[in-house]
């Protein structure tokens, strides 16, 4: 069953704060972030899996809670860069395949 | 240049024709992926394969077919029973399931 996304768009001033948030039905095993630029392929972001953790790398960061079988991706002080659209895609915990939520569109303006 | 590479860019296809988009990879996965994007929509996918000659179908499998005769390559064929073929069409490769997928260019498909 496909991830929940929300919101669903997010326009943003650099520099400033946003979280996107990813649940699903089911118990989970990973969460994957990708972001996709218009016309461009989906690039990876990272993975988070089982076990609660919490990962980042410059200004993006995520966390992963198995109890609430959610996921939220934090970017802080965005810059222009960061625009696009922003993609979760889980693992169940029973073995299904890697299943991508609709999206959430984010807009930096300068 | 190691890396998946999906051509064409652009692919026109003309009614009750069939089309093969090609997708190749020299990063030694087991797994490749075939997704299908329409206008602000995420991916669906419609095939995939962990292993060479075994494949099984996606969520949106009607209307197109694949083969893995190598590692390396995947084709998708789009066949004149997928009455709405117009997407952007992704190829993924990763090392197994539960691993970072990496996704090629992507091939733009457009109806005549």
């Amino acid at each position: 069953q496909q991830p929940v996304q929300s919101p669903q768009a997010v326009i943003l001033r650099e520099g400033e704060d946003a979280v996107i948030n990813c649940s699903s039905s089911k118990a989970l095993y990973s969460v994957h972030w990708y972001r996709q630029k218009h016309g461009e392929a989906p690039v990876f972001l990272m993975i988070l899996l089982k076990g609660g953790e919490q990962k980042g790398h410059d200004k993006i960061s995520a966390s992963f809670n198995e109890k609430k079988q959610q996921s939220s991706l934090y970017l802080t002080a965005s810059q222009l860069s960061y625009s696009g659209t922003y993609f979760c895609g889980t693992e169940t915990s029973s073995g299904d395949k890697l299943t991508f939520g609709t999206g959430t569109r984010l807009a930096v303006r300068p | 240049d190691g890396g998946i590479t999906q051509s064409p860019k652009y692919l026109f296809r003309k009614e009750g024709q069939n089309v093969t988009l090609s997708c190749e990879q020299n990063l030694n996965h087991d797994a490749m992926y075939w997704y299908r994007q329409d206008p602000g929509q995420g991916l669906r996918l419609i095939y995939y394969s962990q292993i060479v000659n075994d494949f099984q179908k996606g969520d949106i499998a009607e209307g197109y077919s694949v083969s893995r005769e190598k590692k390396e390559s995947f084709p998708l064929t789009v066949t004149s029973a997928q009455k709405n073929p117009t997407a952007f069409y992704l190829c993924a490769t990763s090392p197994g399931q539960g691993y970072i997928q990496y996704f090629g260019a992507g091939t733009r498909l457009s109806v005549l």
